[in-house]
């Protein structure tokens, strides 16, 4: 089966930077996806991982480590506007059609 | 391009009643997906399918039913409401797989009472 953890709810000040961490354990895995999804509205893509590292997106990056089912996703420059929640979800090895995404991170930026 | 698209919007039920959820797409995609999300719950996969004439189950199918009779369209079929159907519904396409990024319609925010 498939088991993701991610922080509730994290706050943080405009400006400021901000990481929100995802743990995954899967049954195998390809490769882990970032979605942001602002209240009443659909999930929009933000970021995908299949190798170890860093994969950088101007104000965002996103990082990767297989061997510890880990990843984290880096907020610079915090503005209200990323103020939304944020769905790490994961595509196991073989379910090639599939996702499985974990609760998600709601991030509320204050002045 | 609109994109995925959804409709009704909002729709309030009856315990019992029958409806369908509609979407539609116009990226020729080839890979469709059925979501709910209940409130603070990450996306849970109802229903997928490959392409026109193939669907398969997802994580929580149960009080459910799809088909795909073109590329476009992937209605979703609620036939008998219950209160555990209260949600929301989004559907997603994507171009080839899952390790494709999907694109999201706006959702559909389903009550039944």
């Amino acid at each position: 089966g498939q088991n993701i953890d991610q922080p509730t709810e994290m706050t943080a000040t405009e400006g400021a930077i901000v990481q929100i961490n995802c743990t995954y354990q899967t049954s195998g895995f390809n490769g882990l996806f970032w979605y942001q999804q602002h209240a009443g509205e659909a999930p929009t893509f933000l970021s995908y991982n299949v190798l170890d590292g860093l994969e950088e997106k101007g104000r965002f990056s996103s990082f990767l480590s297989r061997s510890k089912g880990y990843s984290y996703l880096l907020l610079k420059e915090l503005q209200m506007k990323d103020s939304a929640s944020y769905l790490c979800a994961v595509t196991p090895r073989g379910g090639f059609q599939k996702l499985v995404f974990g609760t998600g991170t709601r991030l509320l930026v204050s002045p | 391009n609109a994109g995925v698209t959804q409709t009704p919007k909002f729709r309030i039920l009856k315990i019992g009643q029958s409806m369908t959820l509609q979407c539609a797409q116009d990226m020729n995609h080839n890979y469709m997906y059925w979501y709910r999300q209940d409130p603070g719950m990450g996306l849970k996969l109802i229903y997928y399918s490959v392409g026109a004439g193939i669907t398969d189950k997802g994580e929580v199918p149960n009080g459910y039913n799809v088909s795909r009779s073109t590329t476009e369209d992937f209605p979703l079929r609620l036939e008998l409401a219950a209160p555990s159907q209260t949600s929301v519904y989004f559907c997603a396409s994507s171009p080839l797989s899952g390790t494709d990024t999907q694109y999201f319609g706006p959702g559909t925010r389903l009550t039944v009472l």
